[in-house]
């Protein structure tokens, strides 16, 4: 139980276009959404918590005009980045947490993203 | 603010010896601990975790790990290590909360290889 599923696997885009990255909590209903950013042997560093039907909420230092998030529904989010440039290439993961309190974040398999 | 440390960037084992991973912590109220392990190219799967009660906690695949307030430590342990068993380990802390969504901030991970 408590799948996140994240699609694309992996992509490839021009520099200047927009890349959609998919989140969706396949059994469980989550209100509430985490999308990190992990650079190459480096750790996870949170850029946003994305909430259902409202803004999300962009860490420091996230331009949220370059990362649109969007949680229409209780079981997708999805991560939007505008213009993308070869900066932006990067792994990125998404997590949620099924229930309310102190259960457990799953994570999604992961998008990694190449900007040419 | 929340921190977590993990020493050791990486480490060799030989298969069947046994394993310790370092983690330190720093946060101001008690502390909600995970640790996570990432395969090349995939997201997180999540080891064990800690909130309350035993401070000896049991995870997945052999794992443990020991909450030490004292030392502000959560090392993971397994007994014997299986050459399967090499990957990326991240160790999280988290707010403990009730009924909100908590971020987790993670370490920098430490890379396990496993000889044979």
């Amino acid at each position: 139980g408590a799948v996140v599923s994240q699609h694309p696997s992996w992509v490839i885009c021009k520099s200047g276009t927009s890349v959609k990255i998919e989140c969706r909590s396949l059994d469980f209903q989550a209100t509430t959404m985490f999308w990190y950013r992990q650079f190459p042997k480096q750790s996870l560093m949170l850029m946003a918590t994305s909430n259902e039907g409202s803004k999300a909420t962009y860490e420091q230092g996230v331009e949220k005009d370059k990362f649109l998030i969007n949680h229409a529904s209780l079981t997708l989010s999805t991560l939007t980045v505008t213009s993308a440039h070869p900066e932006d290439s990067s792994f990125y993961i998404c997590s949620a947490r099924p229930g309310q309190g102190n259960s457990p974040l799953h994570f999604g398999n992961g998008t990694r993203l190449t900007v040419t | 603010a929340q921190s977590v440390t993990q020493p050791d960037i990486h480490i060799t084992v030989s298969e069947g010896a046994s394993l310790e991973l370092r983690c330190n912590y720093s946060y101001g109220a008690t502390p909600y601990l995970f640790w996570y392990v990432q395969s090349p190219g995939q997201g997180l799967q999540l080891l064990l975790k800690y909130f309350s009660g035993d401070t000896l906690v049991q995870g997945i695949k052999g794992f443990e790990a020991e909450f030490k307030r004292s030392q502000s430590s959560f090392n993971l342990r397994k007994p014997s290590v299986h050459w399967s068993d090499a990957a990326e380990y991240f160790c999280a802390v988290g707010a403990l909360n009730t009924g909100t969504a908590s971020k987790l901030t993670f370490g920098t991970g430490t890379r396990l290889q496993v000889t044979l």
